[in-house]
């Protein structure tokens, strides 16, 4: 059956380093791969898509890697602050549309 | 500014109660999804629906059931409410040419059934 697994349920980093989260993936071959920023009591932000020719995608201080090979995306946030803190979710396509997310990860970025 | 918005915040239902819960998005958008949202089970898809009238079971259908009557509006019914669908709700919707295929959602609902 598809699974997406995202590296831990929480991550913690000192502030100005750079924040990885990884999105692992099985039985699925996704035309593209979304993450999402959710922060508490609040429904999710749409904030990089990435398609399954490219390798790399870059929005301001987020990075996004897609390695099919891998079955891996590494979502990347440099020069981290306080205020992206939040929980962070992959989403890979599933066919017209739609997606199925992952279960996310909690990140603390610590001043 | 694009916007989806759910018709409670908190609702609290009693076992065997009809609920329904509405989302109403002001885009024009022609997707919309509703979903559950668990501790450690993520966002899990109930139904979708990519046109007025057309509706697409999920993962997770059992239970529920929607209505969309019109391009802006998706409705989500629980018909006999149960303690396991004590849940967060999440509506979305989505341009289906937008090309980034981005879901814009609403701020939840958190249904609580006694």
């Amino acid at each position: 059956s598809q699974k997406i697994e995202q590296n831990s349920e929480a991550l913690n980093i000192q502030e100005g380093k750079t924040a990885t989260l990884t999105c692992n993936y099985t039985n699925y071959s996704p035309a593209y791969l979304q993450w999402y920023r959710q922060d508490p009591g609040r429904g999710p932000v749409f904030l990089l898509l990435i398609r399954e020719n490219e390798k790399e995608k870059r929005k301001e201080r987020l990075k996004v890697t897609f390695d099919t090979t891998l079955k891996q995306s590494l979502f990347h946030i440099t020069a981290s602050q306080p205020a992206d803190s939040a929980t962070y979710l992959c989403a890979l396509e599933r066919g017209y549309q739609k997606v199925t997310f992952g279960t996310g990860t909690k990140l603390q970025v610590i001043p | 500014d694009v916007k989806v918005t759910q018709s409670s915040r908190y609702l609290v239902k009693r076992t065997g109660e009809k609920v329904f819960l509405e989302c109403v998005q002001d885009m024009d958008h022609e997707n919309m999804f509703w979903y559950r949202q668990d501790p450690g089970l993520g966002l899990r898809l109930i139904y979708f629906s990519y046109d007025v009238k057309m509706k697409e079971k999920g993962d997770i259908p059992e239970g529920y059931s929607v209505s969309r009557e019109k391009k802006e509006r998706f409705s989500l019914i629980l018909e006999s409410a149960s303690t396991n669908q004590t849940s967060m709700y999440l509506c979305a919707s989505s341009h289906q040419t937008s090309g980034s295929y981005e879901q814009y959602f609403g701020p939840g609902t958190r249904l609580t059934v006694t």
